[in-house]
């Protein structure tokens, strides 16, 4: 089966700026997970979705960033207005709903705030 | 609240030499722990996932183990090769259908 998809690969942008990022799960998939990853750290989850309902944003700075799963399928997320910490790796996760759980990691977008 | 923690932070061992990762977490009610490999610049790729009810999980040369009780999991590689230089990130679900959580990861180097 295709993997988890992620674009862009990289994003250079300067801050107070705006990005967006788009996840393509894999097919079947109805849990959908953003997580931050800053260098040295372990990713960290922004947002999670089942079919295209938020479960838990916890963790997402809403004064800035929005997500969204339309369709239940693809997902985006949006940074508006970037600032310098920022700076992360956004990983996008899929998992299905079946008894051995298990979730699965796109490539990730290498987001630079300057 | 569930925390997660990787000991060491970094390791460089010679090529050939087994090794022991260890990762240690503090609210024992898992529901799974996952071992992750991360190489740079690159996403996740799962290596072994271990039900709460399960105690190892073995793939190849990678065996990882689960101590519910002492909240500790470690993760074994046998004859090291420079290809395993990775940064192996140890996660831990609560409940079905639930986020990671993620320790901080072990960046591991092996020397040819």
């Amino acid at each position: 089966e295709a993997g988890v998809a992620q674009s862009p690969r990289y994003k250079i942008i300067e801050k107070r700026q705006s990005v967006a990022f788009w996840c393509n799960p894999i097919s079947g998939h109805a849990t959908l997970y953003w997580y931050q990853q800053i260098l040295g750290q372990g990713p960290k989850l922004l947002i999670q979705f089942q079919n295209n309902g938020v479960v838990d944003d916890s963790q997402l700075p809403k004064d800035r960033f929005s997500a969204e799963r339309l369709k239940g399928v693809d997902s985006t997320l949006k940074i508006q207005p970037a600032k310098l910490e920022d700076s992360a790796v956004y990983l996008c996760a899929s998992s299905p709903l079946r008894e051995v759980y298990e979730q699965y990691f796109g490539p990730g977008t290498r987001l630079t705030v300057t | 609240k569930q925390e997660v923690t990787q000991i060491p932070a970094a390791l460089s061992v010679p090529e050939g030499e087994n090794l022991v990762l260890n990762c240690s977490f503090t609210d024992s009610a898992i529901y799974n722990l996952q071992w992750f490999r991360q190489d740079p610049g690159k996403g996740l790729t799962s290596l072994l996932l271990i039900q709460s009810s399960q105690r190892e999980q073995t793939s190849g040369r990678l065996n990882a183990s689960l101590d519910k009780s002492s909240g500790r999991s470690t993760l074994y590689i046998a004859a090291s090769q420079p290809g395993d230089s990775a940064t192996y990130l140890c996660a831990v679900c609560m409940n079905r259908d639930d986020k990671i959580i993620f320790g901080k990861g072990t960046r591991l180097h092996i020397l040819p």
